[in-house]
C-alpha cells in the first residue's frame, strides 16, 4: 500500500496568514491525490482534486501543488471558518489511503 | 441536494457482524461509485470497498474476506457487512459518493456513524 504521511498533526495560525500542509506519499502518486476539509462534528469536504484542482465552489484562497511524491495545501488569508482538520487521500493505486490528518486551529 | 446518512447499531460484540446502512437522497445509486471509509480513534482513515453504479464491488485486501458492500436501489440504499469483528475495528463509518463514474475521491459524505465494539 501506499503510505502518506502528512504534516503537521496539528497547526496553530492567526486571521490573515498563510497555511501550508504538506503529504508524502511513499511512491509516485503522479497527482492522484485529494485534499479534504472536516469541521466538527461536520462530514469531509472535497477541497482539491488531482493535486492542483479546485472543487467547485471552494475559495480561492485553497490552493493544491505538488507533484511525484510531494504534494502541499495552501490557505492563503487564514478566515475563522478554515479552523477544521484537513486531510490528504491518494487515488493513484488500490487500496486509496489517506493522510493522518492536520487539525487547524486559531492561535 | 446529494445527501448521504450511515445508519445502524452503535455498540457491536466482538466476533459479530457489524451492518451498516447508508441512505442516499438527492442522487440515484445506480449512477456513480459509493463507497465505506471508516476513521480510527487517534484519526487514521482506511478506506474499506466501494460499490459501483452496476453493482460490482471492490474492497480493501486488508479486509479480506470480511467485507460485503451491498445494495437495494429499490430504496437507494446501500450496505456495509463486516464480519468476525474485533476490538480494533471501533471506528467512526463513513459512506460516500465518488464524485464520477470513476472510483478516485469523494464528493458528498455522511456524517458517520459511530461504531464500538465491545463486550
Amino acid at each position: 500500500d501506499i503510505q502518506m504521511t502528512q504534516s503537521p498533526a496539528s497547526l496553530s495560525a492567526s486571521l490573515g496568514e498563510t497555511v501550508t500542509i504538506e503529504c508524502r506519499a511513499s511512491e509516485d502518486i503522479y497527482n492522484g491525490l485529494a485534499w479534504y476539509q472536516q469541521k466538527p462534528g461536520k462530514s469531509p469536504q472535497l477541497l482539491i482534486y488531482n493535486a492542483n484542482s479546485l472543487h467547485t465552489g471552494v475559495p480561492s484562497r485553497f490552493s493544491g501543488s505538488g507533484s511525484g511524491t510531494q504534494y502541499s495545501l495552501k490557505i492563503n488569508s487564514l478566515q475563522s471558518e478554515d479552523v477544521a482538520s484537513y486531510f490528504c487521500q491518494q487515488y493513484y493505486d488500490y487500496p486509496w489511503t489517506f493522510g493522518g490528518g492536520t487539525k487547524l486551529e486559531l492561535k | 441536494e446529494v445527501q448521504l446518512q450511515e445508519s445502524g447499531p452503535g455498540l457491536v460484540k466482538p466476533s459479530q457482524s457489524l451492518s451498516l446502512t447508508c441512505s442516499v437522497t438527492g442522487y440515484s445509486i445506480t449512477s456513480n461509485y459509493w463507497g465505506w471509509i471508516r476513521k480510527f480513534p487517534g484519526n487514521k482513515m482506511e478506506w474499506m470497498g466501494y460499490i459501483s453504479y452496476s453493482g460490482s464491488t471492490s474492497y480493501n485486501p486488508s479486509l479480506k474476506s470480511r467485507i460485503s458492500i451491498t445494495r437495494d436501489t429499490s430504496k437507494n440504499q446501500f450496505f456495509l457487512q463486516l464480519n468476525s469483528v474485533t476490538t480494533e475495528d471501533t471506528a467512526t463509518y463513513y459512506c460516500a459518493r465518488y464524485i464520477s463514474t470513476v472510483p478516485y475521491y469523494f464528493d458528498y459524505w455522511g456524517q458517520g456513524v459511530m461504531v464500538t465494539v465491545s463486550s
